[in-house]
């Protein structure tokens, strides 16, 4: 039973133009949610976190928005770039003392230039 | 060397051959991580440690047998594997592992392959 679910493999968009990772979850003891970006033949390297208390963390170009009551969170991506193609892997865990994360199976994000 | 290290980075081994993995982290934390990356599959956690000492084992059968002798390598030593063990093995390590917000970074895995 998947509690972090990344329901798109794939996701394709032009250069310039936002890209949408979305993430939903089903364990409602979860309140600490990461990204994680992966190029190939790479470790998965840390994005962008945000705390069950907020709703939205900015960094950059990168934003994560946070929606409890549907479990569900969205990596925005403004402006793409080529560079940014890669597998970006959702992930979550219960904070406090709870180091394990559970993660998404991923989304391949493809950016065309 | 930076960040964490991982050799080697490709093993092709048969079921009765005993061989081990190597992580070694320069970042001076304090806890590492083995995961496996399946086909198709989200990361699993294997094991934690944290000050060299195993806090987590997160139902591994046994013929997969992790090592930390000191904060800075982690081995997983192998012997006997099935052809489905056959993985992306990744270590990470992180601030002290004890605690949820701790990020954690990972090296770039060894791609296993049971024959």
């Amino acid at each position: 039973d998947q509690q972090v679910k990344q329901n798109s493999p794939s996701l394709s968009v032009q250069e310039g133009r936002i890209s949408i990772l979305n993430c939903d979850y089903t364990n409602s003891m979860f309140d600490y949610f990461l990204w994680y970006k992966k190029y190939p033949a790479e470790g998965p390297t840390f994005l962008i976190s945000i705390s069950s208390i907020k709703d939205k963390n900015e960094d950059g170009r990168f934003t994560v928005f946070l929606n409890k009551s549907a479990k569900h969170l969205s990596l925005h991506i403004v402006p793409s770039q080529p560079g940014d193609s890669a597998v970006y892997f959702c992930a979550a865990n219960s904070g406090g003392s709870n180091y394990k994360l559970t993660f998404g199976k991923g989304t391949l994000l493809t950016v065309n230039p | 060397e930076t960040g964490v290290t991982q050799t080697p980075r490709h093993l092709v081994m048969g079921m009765t051959n005993k061989k081990s993995l190597k992580c070694e982290q320069h970042l001076g934390h304090n806890a590492m991580y083995w995961y496996k990356q399946s086909a198709k599959k989200p990361l699993e956690l294997m094991f934690v440690y944290s000050l060299e000492e195993r806090v987590e084992n997160n139902s591994v059968p046994s013929r997969f047998s992790p090592e930390c002798p000191n904060s800075s390598h982690l081995f997983l030593h192998l012997h006997t594997l099935q052809p489905e063990d056959s993985a992306l093995y990744l270590c990470a390590s992180s601030q002290t592992g004890l605690v949820g917000t701790d990020t954690q970074y990972f090296g770039p895995g060894t791609r296993l392959t049971v024959l």
